[in-house]
């Protein structure tokens, strides 16, 4: 079964402060790993994305930290503001363009 | 990025009708388009692949009869819920892949669908 762990399931971090997610899957067919935010009532939203020759990459506020011989990955938000309270999925694609899923963190960011 | 719409963004209807929900695709064209159903709290949950002109694919134990599934171009693919009964209630989410030369396709999704069956 296609499957990626995610954790913790929900997280509250202080305005200023970093939210860390975590990801973790056994499949080495996956070859693509992006990150989606989705806020209440709304479709997720791609947010960042790496492949596993790449060990991190930043855009903005969002890094990803890629560790291919563990399998795992995980996403940093820095200086994390009350706008980025939402759920992140962790995904992985694999074979014709199909995407496993993580279950989601529920981030909270408290002013 | 790509541009997925979907709609209606939210529908109301009585058990036993039957309700249709568009995905297009608006600046790109979507050979695939992929159909997700979530529940609250839960993760997404593949419920079919949709492919232009031909059949769409099903996951094991989604009901093709039940939920069927139409791409009849390249911008739009429609699911429509026939039959509809309160435990089809859901949030419901299409999906397509856009790739670029020398890049990795990237998934796009709509704004989802939120379907109650009273």
């Amino acid at each position: 079964q296609q499957q990626v762990k995610q954790s913790p399931q929900s997280l509250i971090v202080q305005k200023g402060g970093i939210s860390i997610i975590n990801c973790a899957y056994e499949n080495t067919a996956f070859d693509y790993f992006p990150w989606y935010q989705q806020f209440p009532g709304k479709g997720p939203a791609l947010l960042i994305a790496i492949r596993p020759d790449v060990s991190e990459k930043k855009e903005g506020r969002f890094t990803i930290s890629f560790n291919k011989s563990a399998k795992q990955f995980s996403l940093h938000i820095m200086d994390s503001q009350p706008g980025d309270s939402a759920t992140y999925f962790c995904a992985a694609f694999y074979g014709n363009n199909r995407l496993a899923f993580g279950k989601g963190n529920q981030v909270v960011v408290i002013p | 990025g790509a541009v997925v719409s979907q709609h209606p963004s939210w529908v109301i209807c009585k058990s036993g009708t039957s309700v249709k929900i568009e995905c297009r695709s608006l600046d790109f064209q979507a050979t695939t388009m992929f159909w997700y159903r979530q529940f609250p709290k839960q993760s997404l949950m593949l419920m079919a692949t949709s492919n232009e002109g031909s059949k769409a694919t099903y996951e094991q134990g989604v009901e093709k009869d039940k939920f069927l599934i139409n791409h009849a171009s390249l911008t739009l693919s429609t699911l429509t819920v026939t039959s509809a009964h309160p435990e089809d209630s859901s949030f419901y989410i299409c999906s397509a892949r856009w790739s670029t030369p020398g890049r990795n396709t990237e998934a796009f999704f709509g704004q989802g669908t939120r379907l109650t069956v009273v």
